[in-house]
């Protein structure tokens, strides 16, 4: 499949490191982050979530740190994996009745053997 | 539990043309949103759908319309087609609710020549 990495900033890690991905967010108003993995040819995948009462959360392998006076989201992958390569994105949500996310730039992560 | 899924996977279509993009939401989510995703670019929101009715837009014009479907499917439509809307079109569903993670099919790759 084609590439959705194009021009993106990258993280280049060895396999069995942890890789710290950042984010910065737009609107002090968002309450709610997502953390997306979308491989080549694919959709994105979701992977962690937090909402904007909470500056921590953990999940299998992967922690969302959140800091909301500098408007500063982080992905950690712990043992990073060749598995984990892909575009990693964060995503915002303003709130309301809607589920309108604002997503970030996106970030490769690529893990070398 | 079975996901999002999107038809076709690939389409081309040429400048000027109409096309409808299908969509069948990952079963128990009342929410339908289309994104549309440039090649290396984080994905846009075009729209949201719930009960049937739009409920959110994103910065798109009238030409892009959208139908939900009593059994949660949905269509998007696109008229006079410019070659700018090549991309990927993603289709996400949800519960209704700004804390409710989206989850994305794998996409439909549109190339307009």
């Amino acid at each position: 499949g084609e590439s959705v990495g194009l021009h993106l900033p990258t993280l280049s890690v060895q396999e069995g490191d942890n890789s710290i991905i950042n984010c910065a967010y737009s609107n002090s108003a968002s309450d709610y982050f997502i953390w997306y993995k979308q491989e080549s040819g694919k959709g994105p995948q979701f992977i962690i979530d937090i909402r904007s009462n909470m500056d921590k959360r953990q999940g299998q392998r992967v922690t969302v740190l959140l800091n909301k006076t500098v408007k500063h989201l982080s992905l950690q992958i712990a043992a990073t994996q060749p598995g984990d390569s892909a575009v990693y994105f964060c995503a915002e949500n303003y709130g309301g009745a809607t589920n309108k996310l604002i997503f970030g730039t996106g970030t490769l992560l690529a893990v070398q053997p | 539990e079975t996901g999002v899924t999107q038809s076709p996977t690939h389409l081309i279509k040429t400048r000027g043309q109409q096309v409808t993009l299908r969509c069948s939401s990952q079963s128990g989510h009342n929410t339908v949103s289309w994104y549309q995703q440039a090649l290396g670019q984080g994905p846009q929101f075009i729209f949201q759908y719930y009960r049937e009715e739009e409920n959110g837009r994103g910065n798109f014009p009238p030409r892009f319309s959208g139908l939900q479907f009593p059994n949660y499917s949905s269509e998007l439509n696109v008229n006079a087609l410019e070659l700018d809307d090549s991309a990927l079109y993603l289709c996400a569903s949800s519960l209704l609710g700004s804390n409710s993670p989206l989850h994305f099919g794998n996409g439909t790759r549109l190339t307009v020549t």
